[in-house]
């Protein structure tokens, strides 16, 4: 079965630094991998969605994520963190039929002035 | 607007007591799916429908029913809750499976006493 590992349940940064949001997978079979955004009292929300067309993948708000096979990886970042920007991040993977979503358990960003 | 709609958004209930969370989307989407959130352990799956009629279990379906007379609905039926039911449940939908954009509603905040 796939699953993802996020790991860090929470990343501070200053406002204006790099941040780098951690996750690597398991699968047998080349995946579908995503990362979706929860702001307070919210649903979630695409940020980006990587389908082996590219390794690089970018999504809103200046997010992007880089998939390494070698390193079973998917690490999200965005070179400049925004207040608007702190939220909980859940990396997520397919299974090979797509009927199911598997979530990590999700990254807290939370962002100082 | 397309969107998916949960009811109610807040709800606490008693031990037992059959209750029916809603949930409707318009964007004629096959695939719709229940996800519970709990801290620490991220989105699990509860159910799936691949279409009308068709539903199926996902990673956490006990204590927990779903149907899908019409392709808009699928309301989640929890026939007699207990305290381990509470939780932050949101509902999803997809063009057609989970390798493509799925779109999340509000949410719904159960709590069991």
């Amino acid at each position: 079965a796939q699953s993802v590992t996020q790991l860090g349940s929470h990343v501070s940064v200053s406002e204006g630094a790099l941040v780098l949001l951690r996750c690597n997978y398991s699968s047998s079979v080349p995946p579908y991998l995503f990362w979706y955004v929860q702001y307070p009292n919210q649903g979630l929300q695409l940020l980006l969605k990587y389908t082996s067309a590219a390794t690089l993948v970018k999504g809103i708000n200046g997010f992007e994520a880089e998939f390494k096979k070698s390193e079973t990886s998917f690490h999200l970042t965005k070179p400049s963190a925004h207040m608007s920007d702190a939220a909980e991040y859940f990396c997520a993977v397919t299974s090979s039929g797509y009927s199911t979503l598997t979530f990590g358990k999700g990254t807290m960003l939370l962002v100082s002035p | 607007e397309a969107q998916v709609t949960q009811n109610p958004r807040y709800l606490i209930t008693v031990t037992g007591k059959k209750l029916t969370v809603t949930c409707s989307q318009n964007m004629n989407h096959e695939y719709m799916s229940w996800y519970r959130q709990d801290p620490g352990l991220g989105l699990r799956q509860i159910y799936y429908s691949m279409n009308v009629e068709v539903t199926d279990k996902g990673d956490v379906p006990e204590g927990y029913k779903v149907s899908r007379k019409e392709k808009r609905n699928f309301p989640l039926i929890l026939e007699s809750p207990s305290p381990n039911q509470t939780s932050l449940y949101f509902c999803a939908s997809t063009d057609r499976g989970m390798n493509t954009e799925a779109f999340f509603g509000q949410g719904t905040r159960l709590t069991v006493v």
